[in-house]
């Protein structure tokens, strides 16, 4: 069965960068983009960005642009998201989710950000 | 790009149906056929209900629908269930290889 298992959660302080890594199971890795989404505490879900893990081109949504590096590892099935610069807004629950439909989705890993 | 719109929260009895909008701008939600919704509840991870406007996935109960006219996707849930209780969230493909989720609606189940 299709799993996305993500890294446990982090404390980081601002001005810190946090790597959240998401290994995929159950299907073949190459075949589908992995996509990152993040919710704050009791918001909504906002999309981050994408990455193909066919040829590493990746883009993400404009407020991240600057501040997010999306990477896999095919060798072992596993993709990362990079944050930069946190702040404290960034505290927030980040999820990897699979392909277009975002049809299946890791469990969250939560980063907190706090001085 | 901005959130689409979704109402804050919806609510029916057992057995009602409810339906969920989803607003949008031709550059996102009227512009393609790629609007998908998920459920969420409290803790949890997302699911799937609807891809592709209208596509249910394997093991979606076929109460949940879905469709679209203009700029304005919906989703309707028929023959409420206690079950369907959490906060639900439509996307949309937004072009260039972006996406854009909608604010989230609460679901109750009276």
């Amino acid at each position: 069965q299709v799993q996305l298992v993500q890294s446990g959660a982090e404390v980081k302080k601002p001005g810190a960068s946090v790597k959240v890594s998401c290994k995929a199971s159950g299907y073949t890795f190459l075949d589908y983009d992995i996509n990152w989404v993040r919710q704050a505490p009791g918001q909504g879900l906002e999309w981050m960005g994408r990455i193909s893990v066919h040829n590493d081109n990746a883009n993400s949504a404009q407020k991240f642009q600057d501040r997010v590096t999306m990477t896999t590892d095919t060798t072992t099935s596993t993709a990362y998201m990079e944050l930069r610069s946190l702040r404290s807004d960034d505290t927030a629950i980040y999820f990897c989710a699979r392909g277009i439909s975002f049809g299946y989705w890791g469990q969250g890993t939560l980063v907190t950000v706090s001085s | 790009q901005s959130a689409l719109t979704q109402p804050r929260s919806v609510s029916g009895s057992p057995g009602q149906s409810v339906t969920i909008s989803c607003t949008g701008t031709s550059s996102d939600v009227g512009g393609y056929q790629y609007v998908s919704w998920y459920q969420q509840h409290p803790g949890k991870a997302p699911k799937l209900m609807i891809s592709d406007v209208t596509k249910r996935p394997s093991g979606v109960p076929d109460r949940f629908s879905g469709s679209k006219s203009g700029n304005t996707a919906s989703l309707t849930i028929s023959g409420l269930q206690p079950e369907d209780e959490a906060d639900y969230y439509c996307c949309s493909y937004a072009g260039s290889l972006n996406y854009v989720f909608g604010t989230g609606t609460k679901v109750t189940v009276l």
